[in-house]
């Protein structure tokens, strides 16, 4: 099926220890995105790649790196995994990223455990 | 700045009954969009349904419609003949139109339980 793709479903990480979140998407979007999804708190943009070549801070950038390593693929690297971290990650893309009227396709999320 | 408002942690409804989620928002930007997810046990987030801010009619796409009300600054979720299968998260989000790339912003949900 077409869609997102997002790997692993889930994870436990020691505190220090590094980790890269994967995701590709089948749908030819040109613009991906990072979400951390947290209680009480909605998605928060960790980080975005417009288009192929380039990525940019979200809201909550800081303990993570990002690469568009080609058209289809976004990942998410933890360098130094923190409790803090701990959460759910949401890879998402979009036809376009700056029309307001193209949705998200979200993948199936990540849950990172920390301890 | 753009906010989005979900006053609902969660709510109840009777199968077959209609409910109504409430989504306020805050922006100053003169053209955006709206959107509706929904988000069930399982985790995955799903597109409802889009509003534009000069979209004349209402957004409707199968049981969902989008009840805005500019002037309020509010963008409701009606979900009529509710079944089982939409009890979940839903979220309200939004985003500016402009050019270049535009933050969507989300609230922080509510959770509807569609009691038998």
């Amino acid at each position: 099926n077409a869609g997102v793709t997002q790997t692993p479903k889930f994870q436990v990480l020691k505190t220090g220890q590094s980790m890269t979140l994967q995701c590709a998407q089948d749908m030819n979007h040109n613009s991906m995105y990072w979400y951390r999804q947290d209680p009480g708190m909605g998605l928060r943009l960790i980080y975005y790649s417009a288009s192929e070549g380039t990525t940019d801070k979200g809201e909550v950038p800081n303990g993570y790196n990002v690469s568009r390593l080609n058209k289809r693929e976004f990942s998410l690297r933890l360098e130094s995994a923190a409790p803090s971290q701990t959460s759910v990650y949401f890879c998402a893309s979009s036809e376009r990223t700056g029309q307001a009227n193209y949705g998200y396709t979200f993948g199936s999320g990540t849950r990172l455990t920390v301890v | 700045a753009q906010k989005i408002t979900q006053t609902q942690p969660g709510m109840f409804v009777q199968e077959k009954e209609a409910v109504t989620l409430d989504c306020t928002y805050d922006t100053s930007d003169p053209s955006y969009g709206l959107f509706w997810y929904k988000q069930p046990s399982s985790g995955e987030m799903i597109f409802l349904i889009y509003q534009g801010s000069y979209d004349q009619q209402n957004a409707t796409e199968g049981r969902y419609s989008l009840n805005f009300q500019k002037a309020r600054k509010s963008a409701n979720l009606v979900i009529s003949a509710s079944q089982l299968g939409d009890s979940a998260m839903y979220f309200c989000a939004m985003r500016p139109s402009a050019g270049g790339y535009q933050k969507v912003t989300f609230g922080t949900g509510t959770k509807l339980q569609v009691i038998p």
